[in-house]
């Protein structure tokens, strides 16, 4: 089956103590991007990645990092998490090729940062 | 830069009743469009999307999207809604290859269906 997946769904945190949250994809996509959700102000992407080792910055990237060393893998890297950091995560590949610019997104991890 | 503006972040229709949600976007050139759904505690699921071609684009459990783009507008339709419509919705605009395939997204509306 086609999918993303991300774990942990669930992840609770104090300030200051590092995480990685996991995404990985099985359908050979180049592109794969980081995306946070908050009430009100919809979904705001953090990171990017166009292949391997080739990564930028979203909207939203202050206080995160990525890595892309293998095409299926892309975690997400918070060396110091904050309580602003509290929010609802999706990982989203897609293939990037003329008809298949839709995303595809992984069912998304709560983290809370007390 | 890019930007996509969903007017209403809260719709309430009756069951059966015409759905409208609305979506606007800005784009310097001829964009790739979406609407995705999200039901409570799950992902975003792509509910349909316009590439090139037809301007009337039909989507999964009964939607339509049409674009206009003298209006730069992508509403999002369904002739009769159901409960199950329940939901968040999110528009989202892309510009392929041009941008790095970055995604931009609406802040998003919720749609309640009465009974």
């Amino acid at each position: 089956e086609a999918q993303v997946t991300q774990n942990p769904r669930y992840l609770i945190t104090v300030t200051g103590k590092k995480l990685t949250v996991t995404c990985s994809q099985n359908m050979n996509h180049e592109y794969m991007s980081w995306y946070r959700q908050d009430p009100g102000l919809g979904l705001r992407q953090i990171y990017y990645s166009m292949n391997v080792e080739v990564t930028d910055k979203g909207d939203v990237p202050e206080g995160y990092k990525v890595s892309r060393k293998e095409k299926r893998n892309f975690p997400l890297i918070l060396e110091s998490p904050s309580p602003n950091q509290t929010s609802l995560y999706f990982c989203a590949s897609n293939a990037g090729t003329p008809g298949s610019y839709e995303q595809y997104f992984g069912p998304g991890t709560r983290l809370t940062v007390t | 830069a890019q930007s996509v503006t969903q007017l209403g972040s809260h719709v309430s229709v009756s069951e059966g009743a015409l759905v409208l949600l609305r979506c606007n976007y800005s784009s310097s050139v001829p964009p790739y469009l979406f609407w995705y759904v999200q039901y409570p505690n799950q992902g975003l699921q792509l509910l349909l999307k316009y590439t090139t071609g037809a301007t009337l684009v039909k989507g999964i459990n009964g939607f339509e999207a049409e674009f206009k783009k003298s209006e730069t507008s992508f509403h999002l339709t369904k002739p009769s809604a159901h409960m199950s419509d329940a939901a968040e919705y999110f528009c989202a605009v892309s510009e392929g290859r041009n941008t790095g395939n970055q995604f931009y997204f609406g802040t998003g509306t919720s749609l309640t269906v009465i009974p």
